[in-house]
């Protein structure tokens, strides 16, 4: 199965917000409420930040906010900051066989 | 959130097996689903397995389904990750990581990853 489509990076200058797109199909992102995300940087695991399409886990700045709209959900970060810069990745249940989808990744550079 | 600590990663032939382990501290193991996660080098993340707390779900993605076997020891705090008929394709870093729920249904979500394993799939 395909993976979810996020471009492959997104760049913005400190204090500017930028949104990363997440396009699925209806049997994930489309049809179900179970969108996160997450960011890695450099040779570290990935971290959750949003679950749930829009929810923050605890400690997780307010700077980053999320939605969805039809099959494509999407991640916004305020602010700009040059700690933001990580790779972000998508992340939805689908009803194929295989339960859980990635998107390929985007990575975010601060100008 | 927890820790999670793995182990097991190795160079193997291809058609080789290996088993991966993930010890867990911290948290109630019995009550979280896990999951396995992959990283090819320099490529992005793949969901590869998911048990639910009581070890009674069972999921696989497609591209591991009758080669990998996922399974937990709730007395021991451990997931594993037995994989047979291993081939090139199959060679990444592999993350342990916690569901927040207790099953991984359309709710499965990672709030706690290992800092992974290395496999390298190889003659």
């Amino acid at each position: 199965q395909s993976a979810l489509t996020q471009p492959a990076s997104v760049s913005g200058s400190p204090g500017q917000s930028i949104t990363i797109s997440c396009s699925g199909t209806s049997s994930d992102v489309g049809g179900y409420d179970y969108v996160s995300w997450y960011r890695q940087d450099p040779g570290k695991a990935p971290k959750l930040i949003i679950y749930g399409v829009a929810y923050r886990p605890s400690g997780v700045s307010n700077r980053f906010s999320a939605s969805k709209s039809g099959s494509t959900a999407s991640l916004t970060i305020s602010g700009l900051r040059a700690e933001d810069e990580a790779d972000y990745y998508c992340c939805s249940y689908t009803d194929n066989s295989t339960l859980v989808l990635f998107g390929g990744g985007t990575k975010l550079t601060v100008l | 959130e927890g820790d999670l600590l793995e182990s097991g990663g190795d160079l193997v032939q291809p058609g080789g097996s290996l088993r991966l382990s993930c010890a867990a501290s911290e948290f109630t193991f019995s009550r979280f689903a896990m999951t396995w996660v992959r990283q090819a080098p320099g490529k992005g993340l793949e969901w590869v397995s998911g048990i639910s707390g009581s070890g009674g779900s069972i999921y696989y993605a497609d591209s591991v389904r009758g080669r990998f076997t996922i399974s937990r020891d709730n007395t021991d705090n451990t997931l594993y990750l037995q994989m047979r008929s291993l081939r090139a394709e199959d060679t990444a870093v592999y993350y342990c990581a916690k569901v927040m729920s207790a099953f991984c249904g359309g709710d499965c979500y990672f709030d706690s990853w290992g800092q992974g394993t290395q496999v390298i799939v190889s003659s």
